[in-house]
């Protein structure tokens, strides 16, 4: 069966310091992946989408980046945070359109 | 420009009372409509989507072209219906689908 990981769970840091999240999936092969980051108010945005390795598609402009070396693996990255990067980071994946799986989240607090 | 909208940020109703949770949706052409949920301390995951015709845990969703809307309803709401429901249309943007989500509605149902 297919399963999706994120790590870490919780992340706290400080303005100006890297960020890098990680996403993997198991049990299924070239499979589009996503980043959200969930908001009170503000539902589900999406913030990166990806058909393959090292194709990535920035749905909005920010401070963060995301890169996809292994067909399974989606890191979410920031060389620099900002205060208004904290929030909450969803990692999803999907084989059919619409129909998406998504991991258990990692909260993101900067200070 | 292609949105969907939740009015309702939280809807409150007693045990045994219907749900009717609105989603409108804004597209030029035929989506394909889904409905996410969030339990709490859970995934965010698939509830329903509207081209399957089903009726998952009691809820059904109908999509209705001439009012643009795909409104989830129950017709007895249960406590463990609690949770944070998103709408979500598959729209196309940018040459390929993409699932667009609401900014979600907090169901909770009173004993």
């Amino acid at each position: 069966s297919q399963t999706i990981h994120q790590w870490p769970a919780t992340l706290v840091q400080p303005v100006g310091s890297p960020l890098s999240l990680e996403c993997t999936v198991e049990g299924t092969s070239n499979p589009n992946l996503y980043w959200y980051r969930q908001a009170a108010g503000r539902g589900l945005q999406l913030l990166f989408y990806s058909v393959g390795i090292g194709q990535i598609s920035s749905e909005v402009p920010q401070n963060l980046s995301a890169s996809r070396p292994q067909d399974r693996q989606f890191i979410l990255s920031s060389k620099k945070l900002l205060l208004s990067d904290s929030g909450f980071y969803l990692c999803a994946w999907s084989q059919l359109a619409g129909k998406q799986f998504f991991g258990p989240g990692t909260r993101l607090t900067v200070l | 420009a292609q949105r969907v909208t939740q009015p309702e940020k939280l809807l409150s109703v007693f045990k045994g009372a219907p749900v009717e949770l609105k989603c409108n949706y804004s597209y030029s052409g035929s989506p394909e409509l889904f409905w996410y949920v969030q339990y709490s301390r859970q995934r965010l995951q698939l509830l329903l989507r509207h081209i399957s015709r089903e009726s998952i845990k009691g809820f059904t969703a109908d999509l209705n072209k001439g009012e643009t809307s795909f409104h989830l309803k129950k017709p007895f709401a249960q406590e463990e219906d609690s949770a944070m429901y998103y709408c979500a249309p598959l729209l196309s943007a940018g040459g390929y689908q993409k699932v667009t989500f609401g900014t979600g509605t907090k169901l909770q149902v009173i004993p």
